[in-house]
């Protein structure tokens, strides 16, 4: 069973405009992690965002934030002011904890973002 | 500086020869796994390994194999590579807890880009 659902492919925004990215997951692990990472046309992957499942809070980092909803399993992203440079592949992940000792790290299928200028 | 290496980072070859694609870190995780990358699914675990000696399958292990004889390295071998190989590979690695600790992000290596013809 798919673990990571990411069920926009593609996605457009307007530059300087805010995009959420949808992210849903699927653990029976009461202790986990959820990740975003980037993948710009390079190749790499660069690490976004980070968010626990006991955090009370939603993660944010600069123009990332993760909106949690535990209730719901979504982790969406939310880039704010969307930039030229946002243009990427977007991963959500997920590590599950205290049932196999965080060894499992799935990803989703990706999103890839456009923004226009 | 902190880093995930492999090598090479691109590498045609042809069915059955056999080739290693090496990983490297310096920042002294316990943990290092290997994906394969293809269009629409995302990243795929290959193999991982919590610590020197201590490996196990991840979701796509069929044709691959791995050893950690050193915590800094993690090479991954295909003895025997077929067309279906053709991938884009990543090594990474993280911080390991053995009480489940999950907002350890991984650390991805560059890329290596493998053609089997």
């Amino acid at each position: 069973a798919q673990k990571i659902t990411q069920t926009q492919p593609g996605m457009f925004v307007q530059e300087k405009e805010a995009v959420t990215l949808d992210c849903t997951y699927d653990t029976s692990d009461p202790s986990y992690g959820l990740f975003w990472y980037k993948q710009p046309s390079s190749g790499e992957m660069i690490f976004l965002i980070y968010q626990g499942s006991y955090d009370q809070q939603n993660a944010t980092e600069g123009r990332y934030s993760l909106n949690f909803q535990k209730a719901r399993k979504s982790a969406n992203l939310v880039i704010s002011a969307s930039q030229l440079g946002d243009s990427a592949m977007y991963f959500c992940a997920m590590r599950e904890g205290r049932d196999n000792y965080g060894q499992n790290f799935v990803f989703g299928p990706g999103t890839r973002l456009s923004v226009l200028p | 500086e902190a880093q995930v290496t492999q090598n090479p980072r691109y590498l045609i070859t042809v069915t059955g020869k056999k080739l290693t694609v090496t990983c490297s870190q310096n920042m002294n995780h316990e943990y290092m796994s290997w994906y394969r990358q293809d269009p629409g699914l995302g990243l795929r675990q290959i193999y991982y390994s919590m610590n020197v000696e201590v490996t196990d399958k991840g979701d796509v292990p069929e044709g691959y194999k791995v050893s950690r004889k050193e915590k800094r390295n993690f090479p991954l071998i295909l003895e025997s590579p077929s067309p279906n190989q053709t991938s884009l590979y990543f090594c990474a690695s993280s911080l390991f807890s053995v009480r489940g600790g999950t907002n350890n992000e991984q650390f991805f290596g560059p890329g290596t880009r493998l053609t089997v013809l």
